[in-house]
C-alpha cells in the first residue's frame, strides 16, 4: 500500500488565485516528508521537507507546507499563484518498508494549471 | 557548480537491443537512486545504490541493470529483457541512505523503443 497520497490528479486555478495541494500519508511515527515541483520534461526540484519541530514549513518561490498529524495531512499552499507555478507537483515520504533507509515513495503527483 | 548531469536527454532503441543511460553526480553523495516516470504513475524505484560497489533491487528492477563502481557515477541498462521501456528515466542522489536526507534529481532521460 502507498504511504503517501495525493487525491487531486489535476487542480486548476487562476492566476493570483491561493492554492492548496493535498498529501496525505499513512504512517505511525511522524514522517519526514517533501514536496518536488517537476516542470514538464524536466527533472524534480525540491521546494520544501519536514523532518520535525514546526509543523509550518517554509519552502522556496513562496510555498508552503503544513504538517498535521490529527488529519496526516502534509499540503501545500501558496497565497498568490503566479503562470510559472503550472507544473507537477510531488509529495514525498520514507518507503513503506521501514528498513530499506533512504527510499522515498512518491505520490502520484497532482498538475496545476494556471489560468490566465 | 555541483549537481547531477543525466545523459543522453533522448534515446531512442530498436526492439531487442540494450541500452546504457548515464547519471553522473559531484555533490560527494553516497546514494544514488533510479526511478522510471509513466504518464500518472509518478515515480517508482528500479534500483538503488547507497554505497559504493553495492546496490539494491527496487519495486521493478526487473529487466534493467546498474553498476556503481565509482562514487559519482550509476549508470543504467535497458535490456532487452525491459518489456516496454518507453519511459521518463530520473537519477537521483541524497547525501547517504539514511533517509533523512532530501534527494537531488538529474534532468532526466527521455527513452522511446522504436
Amino acid at each position: 500500500a502507498q504511504s503517501v497520497t495525493q487525491p487531486d490528479i489535476h487542480i486548476t486555478v487562476s492566476e493570483g488565485a491561493s492554492l492548496e495541494l493535498r498529501c496525505n500519508y499513512s504512517y505511525g511515527a511522524t514522517p519526514y516528508l517533501f514536496w518536488y515541483v517537476q516542470s514538464p520534461g524536466q527533472g524534480l526540484q525540491l521546494l520544501l521537507k519536514y523532518f520535525s519541530g514546526d509543523t509550518l514549513v517554509q519552502g522556496i518561490k513562496g510555498f508552503e507546507a503544513e504538517f498535521k498529524r490529527s488529519q496526516s495531512s502534509f499540503n501545500l499552499r501558496k497565497p498568490s499563484v503566479h503562470w510559472s507555478d503550472a507544473a507537477e507537483y510531488f509529495c514525498a515520504g520514507p518507503d513503506a518498508g521501514g528498513t530499506s533507509y533512504g527510499k522515498l515513495t512518491f505520490g502520484q503527483g497532482t498538475i496545476l494549471t494556471v489560468h490566465p | 557548480d555541483g549537481g547531477i548531469t543525466q545523459s543522453p536527454k533522448y534515446l531512442f532503441r530498436k526492439e531487442g537491443q540494450n541500452v546504457t543511460l548515464s547519471c553522473e553526480q559531484n555533490l560527494n553523495h553516497d546514494a544514488m537512486y533510479w526511478y522510471r516516470q509513466d504518464p500518472g504513475q509518478g515515480l517508482r524505484l528500479i534500483y538503488y545504490s547507497q554505497i559504493v560497489n553495492d546496490f539494491q533491487k527496487g519495486d521493478i528492477a526487473e529487466g534493467y541493470s546498474v553498476s556503481r563502481e565509482k562514487k559519482e557515477s550509476f549508470p543504467l541498462t535497458v535490456t532487452s529483457a525491459q518489456k516496454n521501456p518507453t519511459a521518463f528515466y530520473l537519477c537521483a542522489s541524497s547525501i547517504d541512505g539514511s533517509g533523512a536526507g532530501e534527494q537531488f534529481f538529474g534532468p532526466g532521460t527521455r527513452l522511446t523503443v522504436l
